[in-house]
C-alpha cells in the first residue's frame, strides 16, 4: 500500500525556473519528512528535511512547504539550473527509522 | 569523513544462487538500513540494524536476510534468487535508529539476475 503519493512523475523547466514537486500522505504517525536527490548510477543524497511542527525550512535554493492539515508537502527548487537534473524522492518516517518514499519525480532543467 | 561503502558495486548472478552484500556505514554511525530500487515499485524498505539486533523488518520474503556486526557493518543475503530480484540495493546508515537521525545513502550495489 503506498503511503506516500508523489507528482509529478516527469517535470521539464528553464534554466531559472522554480519546479515544484508535490507529496501527500496518508499516515498521520509520520514525524519527519525527508527529500533526496538522486542521480543515475548514484545513491539518493539528502537534500533537506522537515518536522511537522514547522510550516516551511529553506535551505540554499531549496524550500519545503509543510500542510500538516492536508497531509501535504513540497520542495521548491528556486532559479533551477541544468545542474539540478535529478530524480527527486519525498519521503516520511513514523518514529523509527524505516522511510517510506514517493515514487520519484524526474526533473530536467534545459539551459 | 568517508561516506557510506558498499560491495561489491555490480554483481550478475543465476537464478537459484545466493548473494551477500556489504554495507560500511559511516564511521560512529551504529544504525544500519537496507533498501531495494526497482523501476517498478521504487524505493522499499527491506530491513533495519541496530547494535546487532534486527529492530525493523519490510514485506520482502524470508529468502533475504541480514546482519550486524559488532563494528556495526552489515551484510545482507538473498537467497535462492529470482529474475525479480534484480535490483539497486541501498544501504543508509544513520547515528542512532529514530526520526530525527539523518540517514546517508550508499552508492548501491547493482544485482542483475540472469
Amino acid at each position: 500500500q503506498q503511503q506516500v503519493k508523489q507528482s509529478p512523475q516527469s517535470l521539464i523547466v528553464q534554466k531559472g525556473g522554480i519546479p515544484i514537486i508535490n507529496c501527500a500522505y496518508e499516515n498521520t504517525a509520520f514525524d519527519y519528512f525527508p527529500w533526496y536527490q538522486q542521480f543515475p548510477g548514484k545513491g539518493p543524497a539528502l537534500l533537506i528535511a522537515i518536522r511537522p511542527d514547522v510550516s516551511e525550512k529553506k535551505e540554499g535554493r531549496f524550500t519545503i512547504s509543510f500542510n500538516k492539515s492536508a497531509k501535504q508537502f513540497s520542495l521548491h527548487i528556486m532559479d533551477s539550473q541544468p545542474g539540478d537534473s535529478a530524480t527527486y524522492f519525498c519521503a516520511a518516517r513514523d518514529g523509527g527509522s524505516r522511510l517510506t518514499f514517493g515514487e520519484g519525480t524526474q526533473l530536467t532543467v534545459n539551459p | 569523513k568517508a561516506g557510506v561503502t558498499q560491495t561489491p558495486r555490480y554483481l550478475i548472478k543465476t537464478r537459484g544462487q545466493q548473494v551477500t552484500l556489504s554495507c560500511s556505514p559511516i564511521s560512529g554511525h551504529r544504525s544500519v538500513s537496507w533498501y531495494q530500487q526497482t523501476p517498478g515499485q521504487g524505493l522499499q524498505f527491506l530491513f533495519e540494524y541496530f547494535s546487532e539486533t534486527q529492530r525493523n523488518k519490510g514485506n520482502f520474503p524470508g529468502r533475504f536476510s541480514g546482519r550486524q556486526f559488532s563494528n556495526s557493518r552489515s551484510e545482507m543475503n538473498v537467497s535462492t534468487l529470482e529474475l525479480g530480484d534484480s535490483a539497486l540495493y541501498l544501504c543508509a546508515s544513520s547515528l542512532a535508529p529514530g526520526s530525527y537521525n539523518e540517514q546517508f545513502f550508499g552508492p548501491g550495489t547493482r544485482l542483475t539476475v540472469l
